[in-house]
């Protein structure tokens, strides 16, 4: 089983700032790896595939990048609505997810 | 607009049975991989179930084998999850999704709002 492991668990950050959420597997994914927003009492929602292309109708605020092991998911001008635990997800073989990070606003 | 509503979640004693389903409109379900993923209270989210276009490539989480059972209707546009032996452990909220990529790899492109199954005595 591929373990996805992410990082930091919480992460405050000020609106109007930067946000950077890590990712990382346990062996080589290529790019296969996929990011989520979870908001509060909602379902998940795509926000990138490929480990760095943008789902549809995504902000150009949310980038992705990375691939083998390591991914990161780049946040910019952060607004309130960005609060959520956001998770990656390799589907290279069958199918895990990281265990979240979770997106405050200072 | 995509919608996927399911339907089904409820309360049901261990080792007991449940049925999920899940109507999808707004895209080509009958041109779709669908999956079931699903979310314990309070906990990270877990792949459960896959089946392709046609329903004839099925696959399923080690734990959950023998035990559910994923088919669709293309003629209805729906997705099902039958669940039997269910365990405390299968406690949670499972989501339909719209997955999209190839049969070497799958990502989660649409989700449903998600049926709570609790499993409980």
């Amino acid at each position: 089983e591929i373990m996805m492991t992410q990082s930091p668990a919480t992460l405050s950050v000020s609106p109007g700032e930067t946000a950077t959420l890590s990712c990382w597997a346990s062996q080589n994914i290529g790019s296969t790896l996929a990011w989520y927003q979870q908001r509060p009492g909602r379902a998940p929602r795509l926000l990138i595939y490929g480990a760095s292309t943008r789902a549809t109708g995504i902000p150009a605020r949310f980038s992705g990048s990375g691939s083998g092991t390591d991914f990161t998911l780049t946040i910019s001008s952060l607004q309130s609505e960005d609060v959520a635990v956001y998770y990656c997800q390799q589907y290279s073989f069958w199918y895990t997810f990281g265990q979240g990070t979770k997106l405050e606003i200072k | 607009e995509v919608q996927l509503v399911e339907s089904g979640g409820g309360l049901v004693q261990p080792g007991g049975s449940l049925r999920l389903s899940c109507a999808a409109s707004g895209f080509s379900f009958s041109s779709s991989w669908m999956s079931w993923v699903r979310q314990a209270p309070g906990k990270g989210l877990e792949w459960v179930a896959n089946i392709r276009q046609n329903g004839r490539a099925i696959y399923y989480l080690d734990s959950v084998k023998g035990r559910f059972t994923i088919s669709r209707d293309n003629g209805k546009s729906s997705l099902y999850l039958q669940m039997n032996n269910l365990r405390a452990e299968d406690t949670a909220v499972y989501y339909c999704v719209w997955a999209e990529g190839t049969s070497s790899g799958l990502y989660f492109q649409q989700w449903g709002q998600g049926a709570l199954v609790t499993v409980s005595s």
